[in-house]
């Protein structure tokens, strides 16, 4: 596609329940990003992918957060047994190979209630 | 998480007026990028930066990547109302993978 989808773009669920956010990157795109942003709140780095290079998985907050990217297109982002702390907004970003612009979609916002 | 220091916090000026921001790190960056963030949106890229001490503009925009490599600013001249957002910095730490960390944003508030 022309940007960077994701979906859903709101989701509101149940505190303990697991949730699952998708990113489509722009095509072509081999580095994916998934970031957290609550209210108020700068981006918090959560993951990174690079090709078939094992993911930096440095600033996943807890093991309830996992990320899955297949091949150089669709990640899902997945949150098990959600807290109310976990409402924010996830956003993705992609960005061509060995170029650091990162493109961004316009963020999954997850309400856990 | 990791984020950079970003200064302001918040800026509420007139019309017409000239903003600056910068960014600050006591790490070392290969790259520096500038975005903004409208509400409800996902932030969009104003300004790349790749080498010490390269200024860069884009239209009233301006910015530059420090000589230590720990700093960057963004200047906005003559401001007008749909300047107004959030910006952040963003920077891609030397010697690691392409991972952004960014900073944690200068909300800009502009007057008619």
């Amino acid at each position: 596609g022309a940007g960077v989808s994701q979906s859903p773009s709101n989701k509101v669920t149940e505190k303990g329940k697991d949730v699952e956010l998708r990113c489509d990157p722009i095509s072509g795109h081999t580095a994916l990003y998934w970031y957290r942003q609550r209210l108020g709140q700068g981006l918090e780095f959560l993951i990174y992918f690079q090709g078939n290079s094992a993911p930096d998985k440095s600033g996943l907050p807890s093991d309830r957060f996992s990320a899955e990217r297949t091949g150089e297109s669709v990640s899902t982002l997945t949150i098990q047994r959600t807290q109310q702390e976990d409402s924010a907004v996830y956003l993705c970003a992609s960005s061509a190979q060995g170029d650091t612009e990162a493109f961004f979609g316009q963020g999954t916002r997850l309400t856990v209630v | 998480g990791q984020q950079l220091n970003q200064s302001p916090q918040s800026m509420f000026i007139q019309e017409g007026e000239d903003v600056s921001m910068n960014c600050t790190s006591s790490s070392i960056f290969n790259t520096w990028l500038w975005y903004k963030q409208d509400p409800g949106e996902g932030p969009v890229l104003l300004i790349a930066l790749y080498k010490a001490g390269e200024l860069t503009s884009n239209g009233r925009l301006t910015a530059q990547f420090g000589i230590t490599r720990k700093d960057s600013f963004l200047n906005i001249s003559a401001s007008i109302p749909s300047d107004v957002g959030i910006y952040f910095c963003a920077g891609q730490l030397r010697g690691a993978t392409n991972k952004l960390i960014f900073g944690t944003g200068t909300l800009l508030a502009v007057q008619p």
